[in-house]
């Protein structure tokens, strides 16, 4: 079936390190690929999206690329923040008209 | 613009009772699904509705029941609320499904004793 697989959390880090939170995909067809963001307390928001193969997503000085061929979508920050802890979730979706499937998310932790 | 809007933002209910979580959208959206997200799970989707009047069943739907009477409004009710029920939960609405923006409410997390 199709499935979001990412890593095991939490993360820990120190701030301005460089972040990669790794993503990979099972999927049937050619989905869209997402990141979302939940901070504490809050609900999800969407930080960025890719629909289709070697399209890069990119916001808040994230970005992730789709890689088609190796079905991943790996989430890459060059120096984090404490203001970047977070849960992250990385979800995709096959078509217009699908459900958007979630991973299980990765907890991310900054220290100052 | 309120965006979603969920109440209450924290219940205790003992096994048995029942209640209805409340989720609101002043976007006009279409789309509106109810998740539960617990350790290590992840989100699940309970249900979901495309419309008004029209609403189906997702990936965990057993002691939950929905209603769209509204584009606005999408309660969910627990009927008889058990201690596996005991999760946070996060209703959300889009455009459509798909590659559309999920805008998600701020959660209800709910004890069940």
């Amino acid at each position: 079936g199709n499935s979001v697989t990412q890593m095991e959390g939490p993360v820990t880090l120190s701030e301005e390190a460089f972040l990669t939170i790794n993503c990979t995909y099972t999927a049937t067809g050619y989905p869209s690929l997402f990141w979302y963001v939940q901070y504490p307390g809050e609900g999800l928001q969407l930080l960025l999206k890719a629909t289709k193969a070697d399209d890069k997503g990119s916001n808040k000085g994230f970005e992730a690329t789709y890689r088609k061929e190796t079905t991943s979508f790996h989430l890459e920050k060059g120096s984090v923040q404490v203001s970047d802890s977070a849960v992250y979730f990385c979800a995709l979706t096959l078509n217009r008209d699908d459900k958007i499937i979630f991973g299980k998310g990765t907890r991310l932790h900054i220290l100052p | 613009n309120a965006g979603v809007t969920q109440t209450p933002k924290f219940q205790v209910l003992k096994t048995g009772q029942s209640m209805t979580l409340q989720c609101a959208q002043d976007m006009n959206h279409e789309y509106m699904s109810w998740y539960r997200q617990d350790p290590g799970m992840g989100l699940r989707l309970i249900h979901y509705s495309v419309g008004a009047g029209i609403t189906d069943q997702g990936e965990v739907p057993n002691g939950y029941n929905v209603s769209r009477s509204t584009t606005e409004d999408f309660p969910l009710r627990l009927l008889s609320a058990a201690p596996s029920q005991t999760s946070v939960y996060f209703c959300a609405s889009s455009l459509g499904q798909g590659i559309h923006e999920q805008y998600f409410g701020p959660g209800t997390r709910l004890t069940v004793t």
